[in-house]
């Protein structure tokens, strides 16, 4: 049973530049939520996916965006990257597009920002 | 809001040692409580949970007690292994998206 898996596992980009990062999620599973966890600081909600659409977001700017496809996976996308966007990303599925259904993470992708 | 407080680390234990990891939170209603663990270059695993006031989650160990009237659910084992070196977040789900809160993380180390 493949768990939920993120590519890339490292990346490097320079300020102003744009990004993605991609998630598949469990299988079985039909929702994705996204998580910042900046060095020494827990995880930090960006937002959910579910059919498609995003359903729910924390306080985190417009730079940050997403996407959905019919099967499931997700891609996270931050534009004009600072150098405050270095930290680990982490994805997260669930199933149903209910939030207190338990989410199981992937291994997320470290982002440094130079 | 809601938030969750957990104690400063990093934790350092001999093997066989009790461990506790202090937790607190602040919300409104009724969140459903969590600990996590983090292994090195590995994502978040659910370590236990509790729903709902005085529930005891347990799991591989671990403990841990929702306490309402003190706001705390703090993690406890009675005899650590060093395979249990890894770094522990204490989260909360609640509040009307229910997204999860968690706290900043408690890194503990295991000496054989």
């Amino acid at each position: 049973d493949a768990g939920v898996t993120q590519s890339p596992t490292h990346l490097i980009k320079t300020r102003g530049q744009q990004v993605t990062l991609r998630c598949s999620p469990k299988s079985g599973h039909d929702t994705v939520s996204w998580y910042q966890q900046a060095l020494g600081q827990g995880p930090q909600f960006i937002f959910q996916y579910y059919e498609e659409e995003e359903r729910q977001r924390g306080n985190f700017p417009d730079r940050f965006s997403g996407h959905q496809y019919p099967n499931y996976s997700s891609e996270l996308n931050v534009n004009a990257l600072l150098l405050g966007d270095s930290a680990l990303y982490l994805c997260a599925s669930s199933l149903g597009g209910r939030s207190y259904n338990e989410q199981f993470f992937g291994p997320g992708t470290r982002l440094t920002v130079l | 809001g809601n938030s969750v407080t957990q104690m400063e680390g990093p934790v350092t234990l001999s093997e066989e040692a009790f461990l506790t990891i202090n937790c607190t939170y602040t919300a409104t209603g009724y969140p459903s409580l969590f600990w996590y663990v983090q292994y090195p270059g590995e994502g978040l695993q659910l370590l236990l949970k509790a729903t709902k006031a005085d529930d005891k989650g347990s799991n591989k160990g671990f403990e841990a007690t929702y306490r309402k009237e003190t706001t705390s659910f703090h993690l406890e084992k009675g005899s650590v292994q060093v395979s249990d070196s890894a770094v522990y977040f204490c989260a909360l789900r609640g509040g009307s998206q229910g997204n999860l809160i968690f706290g900043k993380g408690t890194k503990l180390s295991v000496k054989p």
